[in-house]
């Protein structure tokens, strides 16, 4: 069985760009969360996508935001690059909300220059 | 605040030699804890998941254990290919994020 799939593994930006980030979950799947893992610190959560809705996030700007498509698979996006947001996006699914296990991808290694 | 803290930072140990893990949390509820493996740059590993205090789990050398206010991961008889980044998270009740420990980083040598 596939595990969760991201897309791509490294991304390069200037400052002020957008970026754009993909995540595939396993199949059956309906939970999608991203999280940001900047050198040295430990994992934030960013945001949790479930049934196509956006049902939380953290602690972030507005400029960082996604969606999910019908087929579960998630985008997440980051407007107005800067150079803090340099770091390791990892994404995760689960079966759905609730006492499920997160179950992560490789991650998309993002340079802001 | 729900909170995670994972000690120590970082930890030696010669192949062979067991040791703990520990991670320490305060969460008002848990609905549960996660143990994670991390290599470096690649993405959490799934270990374990502990829902109620006094449940253990074991896979291989690993063994987790958890109590109202901690858990420990348990590693016996390392090997240098279990040298990695073990992380700890919970789950709160209220959300379905995962609050995440900075981690215990773990090198065994031959």
């Amino acid at each position: 069985e596939a595990g969760v799939t991201q897309s791509p593994t490294h991304l390069i930006k200037t400052r002020g760009q957008q970026a754009t980030l993909r995540c595939s979950p396993i199949s059956g799947h309906t939970s999608v969360y991203w999280y940001q893992q900047a050198l040295g610190l430990g994992l934030q959560f960013l945001l949790w996508y479930d049934e196509g809705e956006e049902r939380n996030r953290g602690n972030f700007p507005p400029r960082f935001s996604g969606r999910q498509f019908p087929n579960y698979s998630s985008e997440l996006n980051v407007n107005a690059l800067e150079l803090e947001d340099s770091a390791l996006y990892l994404c995760a699914s689960s079966l759905g909300p609730r006492r499920e296990t997160q179950y992560f991808g490789p991650g998309t290694r993002l340079l802001v220059l | 605040e729900d909170q995670v803290t994972q000690s120590p930072e970082a930890l030696r140990l010669q192949e062979g030699e067991s040791s703990s893990l520990n991670c320490s949390y305060t969460v008002s509820g848990l609905r549960g804890l996660f143990w994670y493996r991390q290599d470096p740059g690649k993405g959490p590993e799934f270990l374990f998941t502990l829902y109620s205090a006094g449940e253990e789990k074991e896979k291989e050398r690993l063994k987790a254990t958890l109590t109202k206010k901690e858990s420990f991961l348990h590693i016996t008889a390392p090997k240098p290919e279990d040298s990695a980044t073990y992380l700890c998270a919970v789950q709160a009740p209220s959300t379905d994020k995962l609050i995440f420990g900075t981690g215990t980083r773990l090198q065994v040598f031959p």
